[in-house]
């Protein structure tokens, strides 16, 4: 079965800092990667999909972006946090059968 | 947008069935319908998906009707641990590239 590790789990940043969160993938290959933002109170938003190393589309126009270096390796990066930044980020897996498979999430504080 | 429109939240008591709607009057042909639940902090899980025909699986099982313009989740013996968001999700399946579109979701609370 698919594992999916995110880290870090949860960390504190300042305004202007830069940003690097990282996600891979065990157990499957060549899989379909993504990126979702959680804002607190609100629902999942899609930021970026990939369906192959170096392959990266863009959901909504944004401060972040998103790279695949590594079939199973998924990193999300800013150059300059900002405070609408601030959420529970995930990344996803999407398996043979159509559905996804999420990890258990890095949330981002911005202050 | 998501295409789907769900109650924003229900309530059930711990051993009886609860049954979450989801109506998604302007599928396509091609869309499955998928459900989801994120456990407080968690990220999501799968829980089941169809087509047309209901489905049942360890978890739950899942009407759509006829014309699958509606669906309805249902855990058949809801436990305290089922109380969590739960989203319903219309998305064309090719192969593993499917790209969810999560709506706002049900938060479902059951109760002892």
């Amino acid at each position: 079965s698919q594992t999916i590790h995110q880290w870090p789990a949860t960390l504190v940043q300042p305004v202007g800092s830069p940003l690097s969160l990282e996600c891979t993938v065990e157990g499957t290959s060549n899989p379909n990667l993504y990126w979702y933002r959680q804002a607190a109170g609100r629902g999942l938003q899609l930021l970026f999909y990939s369906v192959g190393i170096g392959q990266i589309s863009s959901e909504v126009p944004q401060n972040l972006s998103a790279s695949r270096p590594q079939d199973r390796q998924f990193i999300l990066s800013s150059k300059k946090l900002l405070l609408s930044d601030s959420g529970f980020y995930l990344c996803a897996s999407g398996r043979s059968t159509g559905e996804l498979f999420f990890g258990e999430g890095s949330r981002l504080t911005v202050l | 947008d998501a295409k789907t429109t769900q109650p924003p939240s229900m309530d059930c008591a711990e051993g009886r069935a609860a049954n979450l709607p989801c109506n998604h009057s302007t599928i396509s042909g091609n869309e499955y319908v998928y459900w989801y639940r994120q456990i407080h902090s968690q990220g999501p899980q799968y829980i089941i998906h169809g087509l047309k025909n209901n489905e049942t699986n360890e978890m739950a099982s899942l009407i759509i009707t006829e014309d699958r313009k509606s669906s309805t989740l249902i855990l058949p013996h809801a436990t305290l641990r089922d109380t969590a968001v739960y989203y319903c999700i219309v998305s064309p399946f090719s192969g593993n590239t499917g790209k969810l579109i999560f709506g706002q979701g049900t938060t479902l609370q059951v109760k002892p």
